[in-house]
């Protein structure tokens, strides 16, 4: 089943902040983020495997709440160049493919 | 070498045409996708191989013809395809075979007219 992710778009101004969330119903092995901009390949920003993990990427971080089976991405004082859609991927501990989320549409403007 | 390769990057064939979606991993993962992407969709995964069999066929029609020639090279062979066909291609590769990590290759814009 595919994770949800909110919200489905946002629009921020360079140097704003900005939340991303992914919520499974399943049980989750590990949370993966990706970001694809316009034409390109999705690109793996990081994977996050136990509960209460945090990682960092740059200004990019996120952290996995394995009790709720919630992931968020943060992205701190943002630049033109994070502008581009999130994907969530979910692994769920047994058996099935990654899944991806809906998607969120960055827009970062100057 | 962290690339997947595809080519071509853009093909536009008409409904009975036949031709091929090529891709190539220099990473020795063992295992490689296919995936359709829709405009303002996330990529909905088509085949799995892994260790060059195919072990996931996610019920997609049989005008989609996939082939892993060797560990680097994965095709896919369209034929009689449908308009409703057109999309993003991307062929994936990761070292573990449920799709985590994967490297995403650049895609084939197909158009089908």
């Amino acid at each position: 089943q595919q994770p949800v992710q909110s919200p489905q778009a946002v629009i921020l101004r360079e140097g704003e902040d900005a939340v991303i969330n992914c919520s499974s119903s399943k049980a989750l092995y590990s949370v993966h983020w990706y970001r694809q901009k316009h034409g390109e390949a999705p690109i793996f920003l990081m994977i996050l495997l136990k509960g209460g993990e945090q990682k960092g990427h740059d200004k990019i971080s996120a952290s996995f709440n394995e009790k709720k089976q919630q992931s968020s991405l943060y992205l701190t004082a943002s630049q033109l160049s994070y502008s581009g859609t999130y994907f969530c991927g979910t692994l769920p501990h047994a058996g099935n493919m990654l899944t991806f989320g809906g998607g969120t549409r960055l827009m970062v403007k100057p | 070498d962290t690339e997947v390769t595809q080519t071509p990057k853009h093909l536009v064939m008409g409904m009975t045409n036949k031709k091929s979606l090529k891709c190539e991993q220099h990473m020795g993962h063992r295992a490689m996708y296919w995936y359709k992407q829709k405009a303002k969709k996330p990529p909905e995964l088509m085949f799995v191989y892994s260790y060059e069999k195919l072990s996931i066929n996610e019920s997609v029609p049989s005008r989609f013809s996939p082939e892993c020639p060797n560990s680097s090279l994965l095709n896919l062979h369209l034929h009689a395809l449908q308009p409703e066909d057109s999309a993003l291609y991307l062929c994936a590769s990761s070292q573990g075979i449920r799709g985590a990590e994967a490297f995403f290759g650049q895609g084939t814009r197909l158009t089908v007219v």
